[in-house]
């Protein structure tokens, strides 16, 4: 089983800040996947195919990375994205997940 | 709009069954690999199994955690997807939602609202 190492567990952000959230996979993987989730929702794809805002998602997110090493990126922090965001892995079964961070607006 | 619509949860004591329900629209249901996917409260989403589509079989695929116990079959007549759980535990009380598959490089689209399964004495 691949395991999904986010880190940070919380963090909180400004208004306008830049904040990057790591994903490291145990095992190399094509690609990576991130939801969204809001309190008491479900979660909601966000970035597919480790690059790829899903249809909705604002262009202050990006992703990238390769191998065993993904991020997630805000280039201005906004109110709206406060919410965990957690990591999938595509590529092999059992499919996994990170254990998500939560982000917090200051 | 594709839409999911889970049922179903509730209380069960230990030991007990209980069968979910997903009804799905908005798309092709044969065409898709339908996945089960649960989160205990306050923690990160586990992928319990799936159903390919009709390309390939309708066979199931499950997690090693839930293999044995859980079993997981659609009614493409009615654009319905299913879990059965047996012998359930206390650590299987979790929110359970049902999601649509997509890609070679596997991924969730479309994810229900969820539905509560409280497993409990």
């Amino acid at each position: 089983e691949i395991v999904l190492t986010q880190s940070p567990n919380t963090m909180a952000a400004s208004p306008g800040e830049k904040v990057t959230i790591t994903c490291r996979a145990s095992s190399s993987v094509s690609y990576m996947y991130w939801y969204q989730q809001m309190s008491d929702a479900s979660p909601k794809l966000w970035i597919y195919d480790t690059s790829k805002l899903a249809s909705g998602v604002p262009d202050r997110f990006s992703g990238s990375g390769s191998g065993t090493s993904y991020s997630l990126t805000i280039n201005t922090m906004e109110a709206e994205d406060a919410a965990t965001y957690y990591c999938q892995q595509c590529c092999s079964t059992p499919f996994t997940f990170g254990s998500g961070t939560k982000l917090e607006i200051k | 709009e594709v839409k999911l619509l889970e049922s179903g949860g509730g209380l069960v004591q230990p030991g007990g069954s209980m069968r979910l329900s997903c009804a799905a629209s908005g798309f092709t249901f044969t065409d898709f690999y339908m996945n089960w996917i649960r989160q205990p409260a306050g923690k990160a989403p586990e992928w319990l199994g799936f159903i390919r589509n009709k390309a390939n079989g309708y066979t199931t695929e499950y997690n090693p955690s839930v293999k044995g116990r859980f079993t997981i079959s659609r009614d493409n007549t009615q654009n319905m997807l299913y879990l059965q759980m047996n012998t359930l535990r206390a650590e299987d009380t979790a929110t359970y939602y049902c999601a649509r598959g997509v890609g070679y490089n596997y991924y969730f689209d479309y994810w229900g609202q969820g539905v509560m399964v409280t497993v409990s004495s």
